[in-house]
């Protein structure tokens, strides 16, 4: 099973600054990561896919970078909205697997 | 609008059984594997279980093995999940989802195992 390690636990950052989240896995996924939001009472929505792709609708501030073992979700300027639980999830393995989640808090 | 609908979570006896549907549209169902996700409250996501879109390849958590079974049926757009032998670390919030990378997410169905 391929282990991903989300880092940090918990980020505090003042609206309008930069948010850099970061994901690792225990060995190589290529590149089939995705990130997901999960606000409070709702179900995660998907981000990115394919490590850098945003999903349809997702606003440009959401940029992915990454391949291989080393993913990176970075939040350009942090909107009132951003404040939630961010997810990285491989799909290059069954059983697929999630980190455990970073919250993004105001700082 | 691809949605997915999932029913069939409730209250239920630990050591009992359940079936969870999850009924999909808006997409060509046999196209696409199809995997269970649970969330536990307060907790993060684990996935459960996962079925290619012709049944031929199956997987499953290790929490979950040999308790467990998902199937499908391509004719109703469905995805099963039985749940046997339920324990009280079952308790979660079970959502459906389509393909490896899930978009859009269910508003999942709530299972709660208890005395």
């Amino acid at each position: 099973e391929i282990v991903m390690t989300q880092s940090p636990a918990t980020l505090s950052v003042s609206p309008g600054e930069r948010a850099t989240l970061s994901c690792r896995a225990s060995q190589s996924v290529s590149s089939n990561l995705a990130w997901y939001q999960q606000k409070p009472g709702q179900a995660p929505r998907l981000l990115i896919y394919g490590a850098s792709t945003r999903a349809t609708g997702i606003p440009a501030r959401f940029s992915g970078s990454g391949s291989g073992t080393e993913f990176t979700l970075t939040i350009s300027s942090l909107q009132s909205e951003d404040f939630a639980v961010y997810y990285c999830q491989q799909y290059n393995n069954w059983p697929l697997t999630f980190g455990q989640g970073t919250k993004l808090e105001i700082k | 609008e691809v949605q997915l609908v999932e029913s069939g979570g409730g209250l239920v006896q630990p050591g009992r059984s359940l079936r969870l549907s999850c009924a999909a549209s808006g997409f060509t169902f046999d196209d696409y594997a199809m995997h269970w996700v649970r969330q536990a409250p307060g907790k993060g996501l684990e996935w459960v279980s996962g079925i290619s879109w012709n049944s031929g390849s199956i997987g499953y958590a290790d929490s979950v093995k040999g308790r467990f079974t998902i199937s499908r049926d391509n004719a109703k757009n469905s995805l099963y999940l039985q749940m046997n032998s339920l324990r009280a670390e079952d308790t979660a919030l079970y959502y459906c989802a389509k393909d490896d990378w899930f978009d859009p997410w269910g508003q999942g169905t709530l299972v709660t195992v208890s005395s």
